[in-house]
């Protein structure tokens, strides 16, 4: 499909294991996204892609949370020792261009995470 | 009408209904503001933005009007419909314009 893609779309995990969730951009979208979304809540940020470097890792909640971009395009986000308040929808977005351009992000449907 | 459910507001209309969604922001200096709407198992999908220099803006059955002076932004939708259901967030640019943030979201609920 043209869209933003996620694998997987849903991932029942153990505290402490560890999580990798894939997200597959636009092709030729150079700038991506990953958010994290609680029930109730609007989406939070994590961190932004420009091409293969991470731009701005601000809202990445501790250590454990890492992300990468290798090739600038599929990025994995990678989730250690995992906790119960992990658990959370996983959203990825790309965007064509980035800054004041435009505020339309594409986004994926989301990796559920239930760390139990 | 509007309440508050467990954990998002909630505005419950009728199909044909005109329906108004709306937010404040607490940042006089943010100049640009977008509305999402995320139905039920999906990720967010771009509606509408507006910049700081209009303080109306028209797309198709939707208006997002900005009232600088009380820092508040609403999204009207015409004639609501069924597929209209869905949460509505708005949303701002943060980090030099690197991202955005997200308020809570308000629920809509059309019923036919």
């Amino acid at each position: 499909g043209a869209g933003v893609s996620q694998t997987p779309s849903n991932k029942v995990t153990e505290k402490g294991k560890y999580v990798e969730l894939r997200c597959d951009p636009i092709s030729g979208h150079t700038a991506l996204y990953w958010y994290r979304q609680s029930l109730g809540q609007g989406p939070e940020f994590l961190i932004y892609f420009q091409g293969t470097g991470a731009a701005d890792d601000s809202g990445l909640p501790n250590d454990r949370f890492f992300a990468v971009r290798p090739e600038g395009s599929v990025s994995t986000l990678k989730i250690q020792r995992t906790e119960r308040g992990d658990s959370a929808v996983y959203l990825c977005a790309s965007s064509l261009t980035w800054g004041r351009d435009t505020g339309e992000l594409f986004f994926g449907e989301g990796s559920r995470l239930t760390v139990l | 009408g509007e309440s508050v459910g467990l954990h998002l507001p909630t505005l419950s209309v009728q199909e044909g209904d005109n329906s108004i969604i709306n937010c404040a922001y607490s940042n006089s200096a943010s100049d640009y503001f977008i509305w999402y709407k995320q139905e039920s198992g999906k990720g967010p999908q771009f509606i509408i933005d507006i910049r700081s220099n209009m303080d109306k803006r028209q797309g198709q059955r939707v208006t997002v009007l900005l009232n600088k002076t009380v820092k508040h932004l609403s999204l009207q939708i015409a004639a609501t419909q069924p597929g209209d259901s869905a949460v509505y967030f708005c949303a701002e640019p943060i980090s030099g314009y690197s991202t955005l943030t997200f308020g809570k979201g308000t629920m809509l609920l059309v019923s036919p």
